[in-house]
């Protein structure tokens, strides 16, 4: 079975500009959660979407939002680039059997804002 | 709220020690448990997770975890360190909401390891 596919893997982008990042999850998982990596701040929760709907949500600016698609893939994208927002983007998938929720990490986009 | 902490940022071990790598958490209910690691430029993999089975978990790798409640720690451990061991390991909690369904998935800073021959 593929595992969790991420693109693009690396971006680079400017300060104001926006950028959409692409996670495809483990075929038969329907809940889509996303990461932020950074040195400083470690691994920090950005949301997690189940059947398109959003399920539960960390604590970043309105301008970071997802969204899931009905085949579950899902994107998120940040508006108005800082460059603190450059950092390794990981995204994982989980199965709704699964009752402890296992999450299962793509290989991330590394997105560097100049 | 649930939170982890790892002690150790950076830990060193000889080929062929004992590895131990720390973690303890807090949450207000018995949680789920999880190792994870992370080889440069890669995801994360799962190495182990404690879902109240069992107080002994065994992962892949030749890696176990022991869950003890009253010291709410969930320790690493491999008795003999590989060179191919060296990575960065995650340890997370993710806690039950009482009205069902899972808390977010929250990691530790992460613990350095470095595999000396």
């Amino acid at each position: 079975k593929a595992g969790v596919t991420q693109t693009p893997r690396y971006l680079i982008k400017t300060r104001g500009q926006q950028v959409t990042l692409s996670c495809s999850p483990i075929s038969g998982h329907r809940s889509v959660s996303w990461y932020q990596q950074t040195p400083g701040q470690g691994l920090q929760f950005l949301f997690e979407y189940f059947s398109e709907t959003q399920r539960n949500k960390g604590n970043f600016p309105g301008r970071f939002s997802g969204r899931q698609f009905s085949n579950s893939r899902s994107e998120m994208n940040v508006s108005t680039l800082e460059l603190g927002d450059s950092a390794l983007y990981l995204c994982a998938s989980s199965s709704y059997t699964d009752y402890t929720d296992t999450q299962y990490f793509g290989p991330g986009t590394r997105l560097t804002v100049l | 709220a649930q939170s982890v902490t790892q002690l150790g940022s950076h830990v060193s071990v000889s080929e062929g020690a004992l590895v131990l790598l720390r973690c303890n958490y807090s949450s207000s209910v018995p949680p789920y448990l999880f190792w994870y690691v992370q080889y440069p430029n890669q995801g994360l993999q799962l190495l182990l997770k404690y879902t109240s089975a069992a107080t002994l978990v065994k992962g892949i790798n030749g890696f176990e975890a022991e869950f003890k409640k009253s010291e709410t720690s969930f320790h690493l451990t491999k008795p003999s360190a590989h060179m191919s061991d060296a990575a960065e390991y995650f340890c997370a909690v993710r806690g039950i909401k009482t009205q069902g369904g899972s808390e977010k998935l929250v990691f530790g800073k992460g613990t350095k390891l470095t595999v000396n021959p």
